[in-house]
């Protein structure tokens, strides 16, 4: 049962214009949300987060919003650069409140292309 | 700062012996996570280590096992391998709720 979805396994943008990547949740009880980027031979390295109490989180370029009624979030990249060419993963949690982090699940991952 | 270390970077193992992982989290950090991340996947979660004790589990065999040290640093022992079990291993590190932090994984193939 695969929890968190990323329908579309690449994409391949212009440099300078937007990336849209999407993931959509089907578990209720996830309250926070992670987009991770990999490149190959690294470890994922965090990007952005928000909380589902929440619906828009920006940090530079980056920019996650959430639609919990759809239970879907997007990440938006703006202006694409050829150095943000990785896959990107999405990551759900239902976080513990006073004990540990909570496990995260993620989704399958968005090869990003960003063409100069 | 360093960030999350592992070790080795590749490991290659014959079906049926027992392997280590290592990682070292993050300064300041107390809580270590393992996935497993299988070619053309997303990780997925194996166990969480907090205060020395496994706290949370996924869907793994009980031939995956793991301990964390007074120093936070854990290990990821699996024993008996199985072909299936190559793939990329990840540590990653966090304090409390916050946001986990990857190490650069280890690639264990089995043959």
């Amino acid at each position: 049962d695969q929890q968190v979805k990323q329908n579309s396994p690449s994409l391949s943008v212009q440099e300078g214009r937007i990336s849209i990547l999407n993931c959509d949740y089907t578990n209720s009880m996830f309250d926070y949300f992670l987009w991770y980027k990999k490149y190959p031979a690294e470890g994922p390295t965090f990007l952005i987060s928000i909380s589902s109490i929440k619906d828009k989180n920006e940090d530079g370029r980056f920019t996650v919003f959430l639609n919990k009624s759809a239970k879907h979030l997007s990440l938006h990249i703006v202006p694409s650069q050829p150095g943000d060419s990785a896959v990107y993963f999405c990551a759900a949690s239902a976080r513990n409140y006073g004990g540990a982090t909570n496990k995260l699940i993620f989704g399958t991952g968005t090869l990003l292309a960003v063409q100069p | 700062d360093a960030g999350v270390t592992q070790s080795p970077t590749h490991l290659i193992k014959t079906r049926g012996q027992q392997v280590t992982l290592r990682c070292s989290p993050k300064s300041g950090h107390d809580t270590v996570s393992w996935y497993q991340q299988a070619l053309g996947q997303g990780p997925q979660f194996i166990f969480q280590y907090y205060e020395e004790e496994e706290r949370q589990r996924g869907n793994f065999p009980d031939r995956f096992s793991g301990h964390q040290f007074p120093n936070y640093s854990s290990e990821l022992n699996v024993n008996a391998l199985l072909l299936g079990d190559s793939a990329l291993y990840l540590c990653a590190s966090s304090l409390m709720q916050h946001e986990q932090y990857f190490g650069p994984g280890t690639r264990l193939t089995v043959t």
